[in-house]
């Protein structure tokens, strides 16, 4: 099985800033890879696919980039609405795997 | 209103089943890979099985926490997605979604819970 390891798994940062989540996977994957942001109670939205393509009706400040076994999630200036916790999904080789999510904070 | 719905969860002994079912509206679920994704309390997230399409014969896969004991299966006459769960634990006990994690524009439901319990 495919692991992949997200860091870091908490995050406290402001209005504003500038943040970058990291996932490694265990093997090389290619650019199959997602993004997604989950806030409380509720489903997982898919930010990024492909590594780094934005999905429709997502705001440009979030980005990803990377393949193989390295990527990135950029949020370029922090919003309150940013708060939620974040998880990249690998959909390469089954068992499709998550990271252990990112909880993003907003001071 | 395009959307899953998920239904079937509740509260279930070790050792027992439970069916969950998931129906599609505002679209068609027949060309669609469909997923299972689950979220234990305070967890993170987990991928537990995919159905594929006709064209693509069906074909199932699992992961290994649930292989033989979850059947994933779908009726597309009735829009409509399933899971039976057998051999129930405690572990199992999670916010089971259904959802088409690759197709180009993703739809997930809104979950519902398993709670597996004495």
């Amino acid at each position: 099985d495919i692991q992949m390891t997200q860091s870091p798994s908490s995050l406290s940062a402001s209005v504003g800033d500038r943040i970058t989540i990291t996932c490694r996977a265990s093997q090389g994957i290619g650019i199959s890879l997602y993004w997604y942001q989950q806030k409380a109670g509720k489903a997982p939205k898919r930010l990024i696919y492909n590594a780094f393509s934005l999905q429709s009706g997502v705001p440009s400040r979030f980005s990803g980039s990377g393949s193989g076994t390295e990527f990135t999630l950029t949020i370029s200036s922090l919003q309150p609405e940013d708060s939620a916790t974040y998880y990249c999904l690998q959909h390469n080789s089954f068992p499709y795997t998550f990271g252990q999510g990112t909880k993003l904070e907003i001071k | 209103e395009v959307q899953l719905v998920e239904s079937g969860g509740g509260l279930v002994q070790p050792g027992g089943s439970l069916r969950l079912s998931c129906v599609a509206s505002g679209f068609s679920l027949s060309d669609h890979y469909m997923d299972w994704v689950r979220q234990a309390p305070g967890k993170g997230l987990e991928w537990v099985c995919r159905i594929r399409n006709k064209a693509s014969g069906y074909i199932t896969d699992y992961a290994a926490s649930v292989k033989d004991r979850f059947t994933i299966s779908r009726d597309d006459s009735a829009n409509s997605l399933y899971l039976q769960m057998n051999s129930l634990r405690t572990e199992d006990t999670a916010v089971y979604y259904c959802a088409d994690i690759t197709a180009q524009v993703t739809r997930w439901g809104q979950g519902t819970l398993v709670t597996v319990s004495p």
